[in-house]
């Protein structure tokens, strides 16, 4: 069954630190994965996409990085900043059909504190 | 930045009603999404559109129904709202190549009464 885990389901952490969030998937075959943001009450936006030939990718202080042979991957946030304070989304697409089918997973809630 | 557009943001209306959320944007993009989220879940996807007079039903069974006469615009439609439809709706557009990203409208969070 192709899934999309995420952890920790949430996460603080204080103004300046660095953090790191994590996705596995099983998701075959694989097409891409993406990192969303999406603050409060506000719909997703895109910070990162990576291709199977791609292990890491750079926006700003956001670092995603992906291991195919694993099926993991992880997004880092460099001196965070108190509007990182949102929802990580990790989506992996198939390539299966016309479409690519995108998984979803739940998230993980980062809060940072001053 | 968004140049995709939802509407109404929010709202609130009694059981029975016929209800349309507005769904347009700007970027020219063939492929067109709806999706439904709950608190603390992922999204799931309940149509999609791959260009004019294309509409396809997603995974999460639906009472909904959508239209695509015009690229830029995707209304989706409930004849009769129920309290099970309350939840945040989400619309989304993209371009035909699969390893572009979607570019999300900001929701509408429906609550039926």
């Amino acid at each position: 069954k192709n899934q999309v885990e995420q952890s920790p389901q949430s996460l603080i952490i204080l103004e300046g630190k660095n953090c790191t969030l994590q996705c596995n998937y099983t998701v075959s075959p694989f097409s891409n994965l993406r990192w969303y943001k999406q603050d409060t009450g506000r719909g997703p936006v895109s910070l990162t996409i990576m291709t199977f030939s791609e292990n890491t990718k750079s926006n700003g202080r956001y670092t995603a990085t992906l291991d195919a042979d694993t099926k993991q991957s992880s997004l880092h946030i460099t001196a965070s900043q108190l509007s990182d304070s949102a929802s990580y989304i990790c989506v992996v697409s198939d390539r299966g059909s016309t479409l690519g089918r995108l998984y979803f997973g739940r998230g993980t809630q980062l809060t940072v504190w001053p | 930045e968004a140049d995709i557009y939802q509407t109404p943001r929010y709202l609130v209306i009694g059981t029975g009603k016929k209800i349309t959320l507005e769904c347009s944007q700007t970027m020219g993009h063939d492929k067109m999404y709806w999706y439904q989220q709950d608190p603390g879940m992922e999204l799931h996807l309940i149509h999609y559109s791959y260009g004019v007079n294309s509409t396809e039903k997603g995974d999460l069974s639906s009472e909904s129904t959508v239209s695509r006469i015009r690229t830029e615009h995707f209304p989706l439609t409930l004849e009769s709202a129920r309290p099970s439809h309350t939840s945040q709706y989400l619309c989304a557009s993209s371009e035909y190549n699969q390893n572009q990203p979607q570019h999300f409208g900001d929701g509408t969070r429906l609550s039926i009464l």
